[in-house]
């Protein structure tokens, strides 16, 4: 299977740890983007690479996140300092470009994270 | 801010019975449109999309929706549903390269 992959599925944490999450895009896809999605919502947007460049960031991404893509390939998002407000699915899509907008996003499975 | 409604957070049918979901979004502008479906236990799924021309879009699974503008709606409907298709439906739209959603109609179908 050649879709987005994300590790770990699920991650439980005590406050105030530090975690990290992985996102493999598929491949050939040079954009990729994180969602957090909450019980009863939809996901909303945190931040979107293009290659290995970030090039927007939701007001929602506290500077205890940050998210990564060195190599346009694989991107991780770090969490410092978790707070219970933190505990959501975390959620990452990729993409090819298309004009105007016309991208379509494949997502992964999720990584559901827990803090105690 | 750009915001979009779904006008039912639940709904139950009958197998056989068909469906209507709602959906309505803010923006005036040129907007690409979505409907991702997630089944128990699995990941999201693009089930169609609406870029341009025609405004009636046919997806997987028997699904279409119509893009009215005048109305910013964008609604899901399938004539006939079946137990398979429970599972909770999600409408999105571009803006600024990131999808906004809507919080997601969770769709029960007794058999």
């Amino acid at each position: 299977d050649t879709g987005v992959s994300q590790n770990p599925r699920h991650k439980i944490t005590k406050r105030g740890q530090n975690v990290t999450f992985r996102c493999d895009p598929i491949s050939e896809h040079n954009r990729l983007y994180w969602y957090r999605q909450t019980l009863g919502q939809g996901p909303e947007f945190l931040t979107y690479f293009q290659n290995e460049a970030q090039l927007e960031k939701s007001r929602l991404l506290s500077d205890r996140f940050s998210a990564e893509r060195p190599k346009g390939s694989f991107s991780t998002l770090e969490i410092q300092r978790t707070e219970q407000g933190d505990s959501a699915m975390y959620l990452c899509a990729s993409s090819v470009p298309g004009l105007r907008g016309t991208d379509t996003q494949y997502f992964g499975p999720g990584t559901r994270l827990t803090v105690l | 801010a750009q915001s979009v409604s779904q006008h039912n957070h639940h709904v139950i049918l009958s197998e056989a019975a068909s469906l209507e979901l709602g959906c309505n979004y803010s923006y005036g502008g040129t907007v690409n449109l979505f409907w991702y479906v997630q089944y128990p236990g699995q990941h999201l799924q693009l089930l169609l999309k609406y870029f341009s021309g025609d405004p009636l879009v046919k997806g997987i699974k028997g699904f279409e929706a119509e893009f009215i503008k005048s109305k910013f709606s964008f609604n899901l409907r399938k004539p006939s549903v079946q137990w398979s298709d429970t599972a909770e439906y999600f409408c999105a739209v571009t803006f600024n390269y990131q999808l906004i959603w809507g919080a997601g109609t969770k769709l029960i179908i007794k058999p």
